[in-house]
């Protein structure tokens, strides 16, 4: 168990709808990351939130953003989703702050879009 | 630029052979290196890392690696392969910035034969 936490575990909506995934951080990590895992694409990263504010951005989606609150938790917010955005999305966290840069990985949350 | 290369994306051993997985990295400045599994349907899991200090570092599960840096290598060994060790693993290089985001290598598939 890696400490991070990850709601839903899994998800199938339609295409055209709007998710919301959560991630709970390790306990006292301050940086959190997203990202995306598909077969094509490999493991893609998404973004990065420290302490609340938006310090990196991979290959992210205009239809996707993400935010980091007060309590340290993340959500990832997915629009007008397509048949495509159908993959594994992880959070990831980590203490940078710390001196400690690798990441810690929750389950993941599995989305299929139809 | 960082970069990860992962040579081969599937590796095919036998069971009790040795397992030598390829990571080559391309960093301007000391890079941080890990090395990650992910078994089926779970998250990334920390295998082992080298930030500084000894070049030969010792993870989980009886993997180790070794920071070869006239090479610009990090590869992954374990001197006998069960069938347990079958899984993915991902390569990846910290930066030295601020954000010491994560690069990753593409992965290398894993398959342990009886």
């Amino acid at each position: 168990d890696s400490g991070v936490t990850q709601t839903p575990k899994h998800l199938i909506t339609a295409t055209g709808q709007r998710v919301t995934l959560r991630c709970s951080p390790r306990s006292g990590d301050l940086s959190v990351y997203w990202y995306q895992q598909s077969l094509d694409q490999g493991l893609q990263f998404l973004i990065q939130y420290y302490n609340g504010e938006e310090r990196a951005k991979g290959n992210i989606l205009e239809r996707f953003s993400a935010q980091q609150f007060p309590d340290l938790h993340s959500e990832l917010n997915l629009s007008s989703l397509e048949l495509g955005d159908s993959a594994l999305y992880f959070c990831a966290s980590s203490s940078p702050d710390r001196g400690l840069y690798e990441q810690y990985f929750g389950p993941g949350t599995r989305l299929t879009v139809t | 630029a960082q970069s990860v290369t992962q040579l081969g994306s599937h590796v095919s051993v036998s069971e009790g052979a040795l397992v030598l997985l390829r990571c080559n990295y391309s960093s301007s400045v000391p890079p941080y290196l890990f090395w990650y599994v992910q078994y089926p349907n779970q998250g990334l899991q920390l295998l082992l890392k080298y930030t500084t200090g000894a070049t030969l570092v010792k993870g989980i599960n009886g993997f180790e690696a070794e920071f070869k840096k006239s090479e610009t290598s990090f590869h992954l060994t374990k001197p006998s392969a069960h069938m347990s060790d079958a899984a993915e693993y991902f390569c990846a290089v910290s930066n030295a910035g601020n954000n010491r985001k994560l690069i990753w290598g593409l992965g290398t598939s894993l398959a342990v034969n009886p």
